[in-house]
């Protein structure tokens, strides 16, 4: 089953606007990672933060972690046109003392109008 | 930079072939995983490996299986291709387990016919 559960589905905004994914999981985490994909490629990694962390800066990215909440957000700010791909969070669950895996969810489909 | 590399960006098959997709990286990471990605689903992890020889199952395993004889190579092998394995299958790997990020391939979308 999946893990994550990513708000909204699609999100469409005009170039230099902001915009905000939330993500919310259900188990605990070791850390939880935001990626991009561009179209048909592969995922590139953006942030990663820590269960002991509550936000995070890279950029104009802005992540945030509520450990009590289950839940996370990814801000772009002053977005731009090139920022047009699907969002996707991960969350990093233990599997054993020394293991574990990355669970995704289902994404989020920004576009960006110029 | 770390690379993943997928042996084929598109790759067409008969429904019963033998399917094998490769991916090597060239960064001496421990962990590879295979995942595939559907529309709707995102992406669902199918099989990983933590260490040479060794392989754990996913989330959705059923129909696939793995090899890794070296520590860059990851193979999935579909045993018996069926139509409901058209997707895009993504090839990761990172360094170690429980905090770092991971580095993906850029894909392989099999078409089962």
């Amino acid at each position: 089953s999946q893990q994550g559960e990513e708000d909204p589905q699609a999100l469409s905004i005009q170039e230099g606007e902001n915009a905000t994914m939330n993500c919310s999981y259900k188990t605990s985490i070791n850390n939880l990672q935001w990626y991009r994909q561009n179209s048909g490629r592969g995922l590139v990694h953006l942030i990663l933060i820590r269960s002991n962390e509550r936000e995070k800066h890279s950029g104009r990215l802005r992540v945030t972690l509520d450990t009590s909440k289950k839940s996370s957000s990814l801000l772009i700010t002053a977005s731009r046109a090139a920022d047009t791909a699907s969002y996707f969070c991960a969350t990093d669950v233990k599997i054993s003392s020394n293991t574990g895996k990355l669970i995704f969810g289902q994404g989020t489909t920004l576009q960006v109008k110029p | 930079d770390v690379k993943v590399t997928q042996s084929s960006r598109y790759l067409v098959k008969r429904t019963g072939e033998k399917v094998f997709l490769e991916c090597v990286q060239d960064m001496d990471h421990e962990n590879m995983f295979w995942y595939r990605q559907d529309p709707g689903l995102g992406l669902r992890l199918i099989y990983f490996s933590y260490d040479v020889k060794m392989k754990e199952k996913g989330d959705i395993p059923e129909g696939y299986s793995v090899s890794r004889e070296k520590k860059e190579r990851f193979s999935l092998i579909l045993e018996s291709a069926s139509t409901n394995q058209t997707s895009m299958y993504l090839c990761a790997s990172s360094l170690w387990s429980g905090g770092t990020s991971y580095t993906f391939g850029s894909g392989t979308r099999l078409t089962v016919v």
